[in-house]
């Protein structure tokens, strides 16, 4: 059982390249989320999921897209990366709301982008 | 707006000793969660401890309590007996509500709190 697996785990982009951070899970959680996370800040929200064909906006989701085809993998797409993308993301997923259950939202480790 | 004030940039505590760390929010919502999460340097965010808003009760996890003030929306964590493990970033959130109940977290900038040995 890995829990939220990301990947990778550090890249370097250079501006107006594209690439997709990975993200899965095998809690077989409905809810998956992304973050970003700037120097000396907390998280913010970029996009999250309900379930497979189901995504919604968060706080900050200009410059990415994402797509959930199955439970287990929710990627996070950047199309032209500007150096204002550089950033910690993070993933997170859980079981249901948190309203039923005592489940709270895993965390994976991080995937560190920075954009030159 | 939605916002988790964490005034508090750094805090310091002698190993065993106890600390509260502060944290304010302003929510129009009625219904919500109440979050401490920690982030030492691996980078991992780790959950400390949850509140939920309609509970008067306030929630403890070992050396871990709050100090939930529902009408001042403020929400303070208190770590006791100190340990060198506890050094780490500490972040506030709540949750909004998303589509189909899912929940939205809404983070504050974060605590760094240094122990002293």
């Amino acid at each position: 059982n890995a829990g939220v697996t990301q990947t990778p785990k550090f890249r370097i982009l250079k501006i107006g390249q594209s690439m997709t951070l990975q993200c899965a899970q095998d809690m077989n959680h409905n809810y998956m989320y992304w973050y970003r996370q700037d120097p000396g800040m907390g998280l913010k929200l970029i996009y999250y999921s309900v379930g497979a064909g189901i995504t919604d906006k968060g706080e900050v989701p200009n410059g990415y897209n994402v797509s959930r085809s199955t439970t287990e993998d929710f990627p996070l797409r950047l199309e032209l990366a500007a150096p204002s993308q550089t950033s910690v993301y993070f993933c997170a997923s859980s079981y249901s709301r948190l309203a039923d259950s005592n489940q709270p939202q895993h965390f994976g480790d991080g995937t560190r982008l920075s954009i030159l | 707006a939605q916002t988790v004030t964490q005034s508090q940039p750094e805090m310091s505590v002698q190993e065993a000793e106890t600390v509260t760390l502060s944290c304010t929010y302003d929510t129009s919502e009625s219904d919500y969660y109440l979050f401490w999460y920690k982030q030492p340097p691996s980078r991992q965010m780790i959950l400390v401890i949850r509140q939920e808003a309609y509970k008067q009760q306030n929630a403890t996890e070992n050396r871990f309590s709050v100090n939930f003030q529902k009408a001042a929306k403020s929400f303070s964590l208190k770590i006791s007996d100190s340990q060198l493990g506890d050094a780490a970033m500490y972040f506030c959130a709540y949750s909004l509500l998303g589509i189909q109940g899912a929940q939205k977290l809404v983070f504050g900038q974060g605590t760094r709190l240094t122990i002293n040995p």
